[in-house]
């Protein structure tokens, strides 16, 4: 079963801020988020293992809540670059990584 | 860097034929995938490999197969095209635990 995102699509203006959830029905060993431009493949951001963990790089950073199932990624001061569709995958399998994706979240950044 | 290779980025055959998209890695990794990629629907997982001729279905096996006799490759088989089977198709890999890396995609068009 595909994890559900949400928001389905954002749009913004440059420099804004954006939040995108994650959230599964079955117990997660780790969360994975990724960003597709159109046209290319899918490009891996970070994954969250199982622990509650934070992280982050750049402006770019996700939380993992494996209490509700539940991660969110969080832009901030959004560039024209991290326009895209972004997709959490999740593994609810700890031996071996099944990664199951979200429907996806399209976000456009405008100028 | 991590290459996963596609055979073909286009195709278009016959509904009955028997179709076969080739993916090979060059990276050594334990997790190979299929997904198909609708407008709407994200990536779903057709099948996945966690070793050499291991193998799990994912959530959208029905008319599809998979083989995996070396670690590199993984190949992706449509027994009987059907027009349903139109599709972008997206091959990843990955080491468990780590982020996976994709293929540039075989957009299949079945007429």
């Amino acid at each position: 079963q595909q994890p559900v995102q949400s928001p389905q699509a954002v749009i913004l203006r440059e420099g804004e801020d954006a939040v995108i959830n994650c959230s599964s029905s079955k117990a997660l060993y780790s969360v994975h988020w990724y960003r597709q431009k159109h046209g290319e493949a899918p490009v891996f951001l970070m994954i969250l293992l199982k622990g509650g963990e934070q992280k982050g790089h750049d402006k770019i950073s996700a939380s993992f809540n494996e209490k509700k199932q539940q991660s969110s990624l969080y832009l901030t001061a959004s560039q024209l670059s991290y326009s895209g569709t972004y997709f959490c995958g999740t593994d609810a399998s700890r031996g071996a990584q099944k990664l199951v994706f979200g429907q996806g979240t399209r976000l456009t950044i405008n100028p | 860097d991590v290459k996963v290779t596609q055979s073909s980025r286009y195709l278009v055959k016959r509904t009955g034929e028997k179709v076969f998209l080739e993916c090979v890695q060059d990276m050594d990794h334990e997790n190979m995938f299929w997904y198909r990629q609708d407008p709407g629907l994200g990536l779903r997982l057709i099948y996945f490999s966690y070793d050499v001729k291991m193998k799990e279905k994912g959530d959208i096996p029905e008319g599809y197969s998979v083989s995996r006799e070396k670690k590199e490759r993984f190949s992706l088989i449509l027994e009987s095209a059907s027009t349903n089977q139109t599709s972008m198709y997206l091959c990843a890999s990955s080491f468990f635990g780590k982020g996976a890396f994709f293929g540039q995609g075989t957009r299949l068009t079945v007429v």
